[in-house]
């Protein structure tokens, strides 16, 4: 079974830092585009980043460009979102994602980021 | 690129068809996904390439449509299909999605 287990969620105050950690199992994380999708309560969804299957590219909203660094550490089969300058406007859910080229399939269920003073 | 939804909120009976609507602000091809959100859950996809079932998905969901305008069509509404709809296009990056609209039990 393919599965996604997001961690790092926390209560952090504006100006902080915070590292999200996503776990994967069930398939070849190796081969695998991974996805940030991020959701503040009560609204929609929003993308905040992608990273290739090998790491070499990278994806950034406009919002989150220059604060937010994605990463990835294949022998770990794990994805990460370190996520710097918080603001209270990133208090979300953040869902990792797989990507196939056409396919955001499965989901995470998600981690919690409150940014607040 | 934009993505609208109408109506936000479609307010159906248990077994009616629903019809979903999403519109880009500029030709996505194909590359348009939909996804079924339920309260305290990840999204799920259900259809991509406007059309395509996901693993899983029951036929009573179907989409058409390409370029700019999209459709979600629930052909019998169950009870476990009462949830908020998202469309998402994979055209371009940043990938977007619509603002969701919510079916809810008339």
């Amino acid at each position: 079974e393919v599965q996604l287990v997001e961690s790092g969620g926390d209560l952090i105050q504006p100006g902080g830092s915070l590292r999200l950690s996503c776990s994967a199992s069930g398939f070849t994380f190796s081969t695998s585009a991974m996805h940030w999708v991020r959701q503040a309560p009560g609204k929609g969804l929003e993308y905040v980043s992608a990273i290739s299957a090998n790491g070499d590219r990278t994806y950034y909203t406009d919002s989150v460009r220059g604060r937010f660094t994605v990463s990835r550490d294949n022998s770990k089969n794990t994805l990460y979102l370190q996520m710097s300058s918080l603001r209270t406007e990133d208090t979300a859910v953040y869902f990792c994602v797989k990507w196939d080229g056409s396919s955001a399939d499965p989901w995470g269920q998600g981690t919690l980021v409150t940014v607040s003073s | 690129i934009v993505m609208t939804q109408s109506p936000a909120t479609l307010s159906v009976s248990p077994g009616e068809r629903a019809t979903l609507s999403c519109r880009a602000s500029q030709s996505v091809s194909s590359n348009l996904a939909w996804f079924q959100q339920k309260p305290g859950q990840a999204p799920r996809l259900l259809l991509n390439g406007a059309s395509a079932r996901a693993t899983g998905i029951p036929a009573r969901f179907s989409g058409s449509g390409s370029g700019t305008e999209f459709t979600l069509t629930i052909s019998s509404l169950q009870s476990e299909d009462f949830a908020v709809y998202y469309c998402q296009q994979y055209n371009n990056w940043p990938f977007t999605f619509g603002p969701g609209t919510k079916v809810e039990i008339k």
